[in-house]
């Protein structure tokens, strides 16, 4: 069975850095591509970024880029969000997704159960 | 990067079918045939429910259909039932980057 659970959300002041988990397990991670894709309260879903099996292609949303930084670790079966200069508008939960295929191709077939970051001083 | 163009909402009676469409633009919808779907209940994480514009994922039914006529792409769920009352996203590649929609709520009159 496929898990991909998240880790590391919770309450950090504007501005503050905060880095996210996902373990992974049920299939082979090093064979997917993984992505972030976040939902603010009440909102609708905003994709964040994506790496491919081997992170030789990565993408970040505009509205993330130059702040966040998106890696995996293959022999941990682990992918990570390293998010800085964090904003009030960057509250949202955010979801660990893996994608259908090895390369970028925004299938996101199994979801985990999201970790919520809240930005707020 | 803009969202993805989806009607905030739509409705229709048990049995019907009903369909949400997903405007884009031709740098994203009109030339790459990977457009997905997704259904979320409240509280729930999104279920993967079309992929490659009209791919159906095993165990999803086959009452939920996709289809793209240049940079629109289009939901169809025939044969209404209750459980389809949900919020449904449309997503597309777009180069580097993915882009959802706004996302559509469907009522289940």
């Amino acid at each position: 069975e496929v898990q991909l659970v998240e880790s590391g959300g919770g309450l950090v002041q504007p501005g503050r850095s905060l880095r996210l988990s996902c373990a992974a397990s049920g299939f082979t991670f090093d064979d997917y591509a993984m992505h972030w894709v976040r939902q603010a309260p009440g909102k609708g879903l905003e994709w964040v970024s994506g790496i491919s099996w081997n992170s030789g292609s990565i993408g970040y949303a505009d509205s993330v880029k130059g702040r966040f930084t998106i890696s995996r670790d293959n022999a941990k079966n682990s992918l990570y969000l390293q998010m800085n200069s964090l904003r009030a508008e960057d509250t949202a939960l955010y979801y660990c997704a893996k994608d259908r295929q090895q390369w970028l191709r925004y299938y996101f077939d199994y979801w985990g159960q999201g970790t919520l970051v809240t930005v707020s001083s | 990067q803009s969202a993805l163009t989806q009607p905030a909402s739509v409705s229709g009676s048990p049995g019907q079918s009903i369909t949400i469409s997903c405007t884009g633009t031709s740098s994203d919808v009109g030339s790459y045939n990977l457009v997905s779907w997704y259904q979320q209940h409240p509280g729930k994480a999104p279920k993967l429910m079309i992929y490659e514009v009209s791919k159906r994922p095993s165990g999803v039914s086959n009452r939920f259909s996709g289809s793209k006529s240049g940079n629109t792409a289009s939901l169809t769920i025939s044969g209404l039932q209750a459980e389809d009352e949900a919020d449904y996203y449309c997503c597309s590649y777009a180069g580097s980057k993915g882009v959802f929609g706004g996302g559509t709520k469907l009522t289940v009159l």
